[in-house]
């Protein structure tokens, strides 16, 4: 099975909010970590990662931290914009390459 | 200067033809992949190639078969297709193996009628 779970969706928030969307992952070891953002009509883009225990990352605002005793990279932003509006989806690294996807979180953000 | 292009962006078709979509990246990475993304978002690895080479092959149907001519190509050839194909098909890089973030192509809606 899917060895990420993500916060179902969607999130409905008003221009400025703060945003959390969990997620949390089982592995074996130490796999890295991400947040990939989804505009409408487009691919996935890398929106940050961390890539052991305690590192943070950081990106337009978004920040995350990798979180072992918990197993979760929760994704916070302390005031959501109207741009921000995607579908989010957390990942981890795996063997060989392969990455285990969340199932997305649709965040819309209304002015 | 577009990084992962995928060609074409929509593909409408019948049930039971032929059709394919192809990807070049121009990052100079190793690793290519194919994901399929069905309609409440869910992404779902098909396929991997390292340096031509097969890695990743999950539970697909033989009718989906991946070709990688060349490191910066790998194209997605799909037999009888069947209305349950409709998608969004991904197309990714990443620089080799490991934890290296990958990046994706701007994906290819297919539409079974």
């Amino acid at each position: 099975g899917n060895s990420v779970t993500q916060m179902e969706g969607p999130v409905t928030l008003s221009e400025e909010a703060f945003l959390t969307i969990n997620c949390t992952y089982t592995a074996t070891g130490y796999p890295s970590l991400f947040w990939y953002v989804q505009y409408p009509g487009e691919g996935l883009q890398l929106l940050l990662k961390a890539t052991k225990a305690d590192d943070k990352g950081s990106n337009k605002g978004f920040e995350a931290t990798y979180r072992k005793e918990t197993t979760s990279f929760h994704l916070e932003k302390g005031s959501v914009q109207v741009s921000d509006s995607a579908v989010y989806f957390c990942a981890r690294s795996h063997t060989g390459n392969q990455f285990y996807f969340g199932t997305g979180t649709s965040l819309t953000v209304i002015p | 200067d577009t990084a992962v292009s995928q060609t074409p962006k929509y593909l409408v078709t019948q049930m039971g033809n032929d059709k394919s979509i192809k990807c070049e990246q121009n990052l100079g990475h190793d690793t290519m992949y194919w994901y399929k993304q069905d309609s409440k978002k869910f992404l779902k690895i098909m396929f991997s190639y390292n340096n031509k080479e097969l890695i990743i092959n999950e539970t697909v149907p033989n009718r989906f078969s991946p070709k990688s001519p060349d490191k910066a190509h790998l194209n997605l050839h799909i037999n009888s297709l069947e209305l349950g194909d409709s998608a969004v098909y991904f197309c990714a890089s990443s620089p080799g193996m490991g934890d290296q973030p990958q990046h994706f192509g701007d994906g290819t809606r297919l539409s079974i009628l």
